[in-house]
């Protein structure tokens, strides 16, 4: 299995709380995602990063922010959480540029009441 | 345009039988078309995966079919199996620029 951490795994918060979900990968891979899986939607990516503190928005990126601060850690931040963030986010690493396979972490969901 | 359409939503497939799962896309700029297997409290794993220059590829007892003129691929499971059964999710990458997943298909396999 990739090494891929993501913490934490479960977490609980009120609307309008700050949320930092971290992902710490082993694996010296240059891309990171964060993508959220909710029923009928499948896997929409909301950031991504292609190096140290280089990132870009993806599909769903509205109400989150990103932090790529070494190869190894991808820190997703909701920075005043709400109902509709109420989802299970994975992170996902790949090799490079047209490399083909995503290797997934195992999910951190969060619940925001 | 950067759509995945995946079907159907849900599928009962008794043991030994053949499980099919379908999905279109409408970006001819997609070169990369994998499928994913995820089991309950798990992250998706890459479970095969295939690029426009082949139509068909096999392993094991799972097969992608590709008809790159009506932008449609499918995933065969030959021979399913209890241990078969999580939700199977297809995608469509665009050289690396767009990785998008279809919505998923819940797969129950019967003893």
């Amino acid at each position: 299995d990739a090494g891929i951490t993501q913490s934490p795994r479960h977490k609980v918060t009120e609307t309008g709380t700050p949320v930092t979900l971290r992902c710490h990968q082993t694996e010296n891979h240059r891309y990171m995602y964060w993508y959220r899986q909710d029923p009928g939607h499948g896997l929409r990516l909301i950031h991504y990063s292609y190096g140290v503190k280089d990132t870009d928005k993806g599909e769903v990126s509205d109400g989150y922010s990103v932090s790529r601060s070494k190869t190894e850690d991808f820190l997703l931040t909701l920075e005043s959480a709400t109902s509709s963030q109420t989802s299970v986010y994975f992170c996902a690493i790949s090799e490079g540029y047209d490399a083909g396979e995503l290797f997934f972490g195992e999910g951190s969901r969060l619940t925001v009441l | 345009q950067q759509q995945v359409k995946q079907s159907p939503q849900s599928l009962i497939v008794q043991k030994g039988g053949i499980s099919i799962i379908n999905c279109a896309y409408e970006n001819t700029a997609f070169d990369y078309f994998p499928w994913y297997q995820q089991f309950p409290g798990k992250g998706p794993a890459l479970l095969i995966a295939i690029r426009p220059d082949v139509s068909e590829k096999k392993e094991g007892r799972f097969t992608i079919s590709f008809n790159k003129s009506a932008k449609q691929f499918s995933l065969h499971i030959m021979d399913s199996q209890p241990g078969d059964s999580a939700t199977y999710f297809c995608a469509a990458d665009n050289y690396g620029q767009n990785f998008v997943f279809g919505p998923g298909t819940r797969l129950s396999v019967l003893p």
